[in-house]
């Protein structure tokens, strides 16, 4: 079946440096990725959408500037949380939509444990 | 405008006891449906999905949900609980026809008793 690549798993930076997570399929092509954060016995909330060659689309309140994303390729999206800040210490997961799985396939990767110090 | 509401953020069954997690749903047009698992510090694992076809859904490990139209429902069910279902299930609604983004519930944390 179709896999999500996320990496790394965890990581810890200082405060004001940035952290980059990058999101793989690693057997399909993903036009389309999208990028959640889960707090603590939360939900998971969309941050934005990844699209390849264009711009990502960001939902209400999330901070483009802060949160960048890039989708340079069909299989690799990543995330970089600039000037990271402890509030953005969180669960970031991302998830990739399989064509293949006549357009309602939705695999998600591993996540991302971002603790911020 | 979509949306997923899940009853009980906690719920404690037996093991051997039947699994039931609730999900009622709020969409615009037909929707499409989805049951994920997912364990500590990990990502989501589909369980099941309804895509407008059998309104009966079985899914892996053998869960099951049933969607419902009049009552905009789609619980998830297992007939008995293993240890190994403990884990927190959230349900989540895509509104179908295209590359819509996915709404996730709050939610519920299954704890299996044995």
């Amino acid at each position: 079946g179709a896999v999500v690549s996320q990496h790394p798993s965890r990581v810890i930076c200082k405060s004001g440096t940035s952290v980059k997570i990058e999101c793989r399929s690693l057997d399909f092509q993903a036009t389309t990725m999208f990028w959640y954060r889960q707090f603590p016995k939360q939900s998971l909330m969309l941050m934005a959408t990844s699209n390849e060659g264009s711009k990502a689309t960001y939902e209400q309140g999330v901070e483009k500037d802060k949160f960048l994303i890039n989708h340079a390729s069909l299989t690799l999206s990543t995330l970089t949380v600039t000037s990271a800040h402890p509030e953005d210490s969180s669960f970031y997961i991302c998830s990739a939509r399989d064509a293949g799985q006549g357009g309602y396939g939705y695999t998600f990767g591993s996540g991302t444990r971002l603790t911020v110090v | 405008a979509q949306s997923v509401t899940q009853l009980g953020s906690h719920v404690s069954v037996s093991e051997g006891a039947l699994v039931l997690l609730r999900c009622n749903y709020s969409s615009s047009v037909p929707p499409y449906l989805f049951w994920y698992v997912q364990y500590p510090n990990q990502g989501l694992q589909l369980l099941l999905k309804y895509t407008s076809a059998a309104t009966l859904v079985k899914g892996i490990n053998g869960f099951e949900a049933e969607f419902k139209k009049s009552e905009t429902s789609f619980h998830l069910t297992k007939p008995s609980a293993h240890m190994s279902d403990a884990a927190e299930y959230f349900c989540a609604v895509s509104e179908s026809g295209g590359y819509q983004k996915v709404t996730f519930g709050t939610g519920t944390k299954l704890q299996v008793i044995p």
